[in-house]
C-alpha cells in the first residue's frame, strides 16, 4: 500500500515555464488537496477536490490549476511559473472532507520541492 | 474562515524532559483538533487528535488537552526522546457552512531535543 505518491521530488523551473506536479493515492479516498509550505508560514491550502470531477479553490489558488478526472489522481498545474511559487508542495487525501463530522485524518505525500529562478 | 495561532515557533528541551506546544483557534463551532508531526524531508503525519466533546486524550507519551471556553488546545510530550525532534503542526477544520473545505494549520513548532 503506497498511500499518497508525489512526483517529482525536486524540480527547478525558469520564470514563465509550465509544469505539472503529480499526485496519486491508492486508498480510494474521495477528498484530495494541495498545500504549499513556506518557512514561517505553515501549510496553506491551494486547491481541493471532494470527488472526481469536482474541484474548488483554497486559500492561495492564484497561479495554479487542478483537475480531478479519476478518484486516484489530482495533478497540480503551474501555467507560468513565478519566483513566488518557490515552495514545497504537499498533496494530501482523506476518506472524508475536513468539514464533515467523520474527522478522518489527512494522509500526506512526501512533497515536491520546487525552485523557480 | 478559521484562524489558528501556534506557539512557540521553536522549543528546545533536554532529553527526558516534557514539551508543551499551544494553539488557539477563532471559531467556537470548531469540533476537531488534530496534531501532525513532520520529520525532515517527509510529509506531515497525524500523531493524535481530539474531538470537542473530550477534554483530554492520551496515547503513551503524547497527550492533547482542549479548553473550549478559552478556545485553545495543547500538545504534551513527556519523557522526550531524540526521535521526538521534528516540526509539529496543530490544525482545525473549517467552520460549518463557510470557507474552503480544508484544514487550517498553525505555523509550526520546531522541537529540538538536546542530548
Amino acid at each position: 500500500n503506497a498511500g499518497v505518491t508525489q512526483t517529482p521530488k525536486f524540480q527547478v523551473l525558469k520564470t514563465g515555464q509550465s509544469m505539472t506536479l503529480q499526485c496519486a493515492q491508492d486508498m480510494n479516498h474521495e477528498y484530495m488537496s494541495w498545500y504549499r509550505q513556506d518557512p514561517g508560514m505553515g501549510l496553506r491550502l491551494i486547491h481541493y477536490s471532494v470527488g472526481a470531477g469536482i474541484t474548488d479553490q483554497g486559500e492561495v489558488p492564484n497561479g495554479y490549476n487542478v483537475s480531478r478526472s479519476t478518484t486516484e489522481d489530482f495533478p497540480l498545474r503551474l501555467l507560468s511559473a513565478a519566483p513566488s511559487q518557490t515552495s514545497v508542495y504537499f498533496c494530501a487525501s482523506s476518506y472524508a472532507r475536513p468539514a464533515s463530522s467523520y474527522n478522518s485524518p489527512l494522509h500526506f505525500g512526501n512533497g515536491t520541492r520546487l525552485t523557480v529562478t | 474562515g478559521e484562524n489558528v495561532e501556534q506557539h512557540p515557533s521553536t522549543l528546545s528541551v533536554q532529553e527526558g524532559d516534557s514539551a508543551v506546544i499551544k494553539c488557539t483557534y477563532s471559531d467556537s463551532a470548531s469540533n476537531y483538533f488534530p496534531w501532525y508531526k513532520q520529520e525532515l524531508g517527509k510529509g506531515p503525519q497525524l500523531i493524535i487528535d481530539i474531538r470537542s466533546n473530550v477534554g483530554e486524550k492520551k496515547d503513551q507519551r503524547i497527550a492533547v488537552t482542549l479548553n473550549k471556553t478559552a478556545k485553545h488546545f495543547s500538545l504534551h510530550i513527556t519523557e522526550t526522546q531524540p526521535e521526538d525532534s521534528a516540526v509539529y503542526f496543530c490544525a482545525a477544520p473549517p467552520p460549518p457552512g463557510g470557507g474552503a473545505d480544508g484544514l487550517t494549520f498553525g505555523k509550526g513548532t520546531h522541537l529540538i531535543i538536546q542530548p
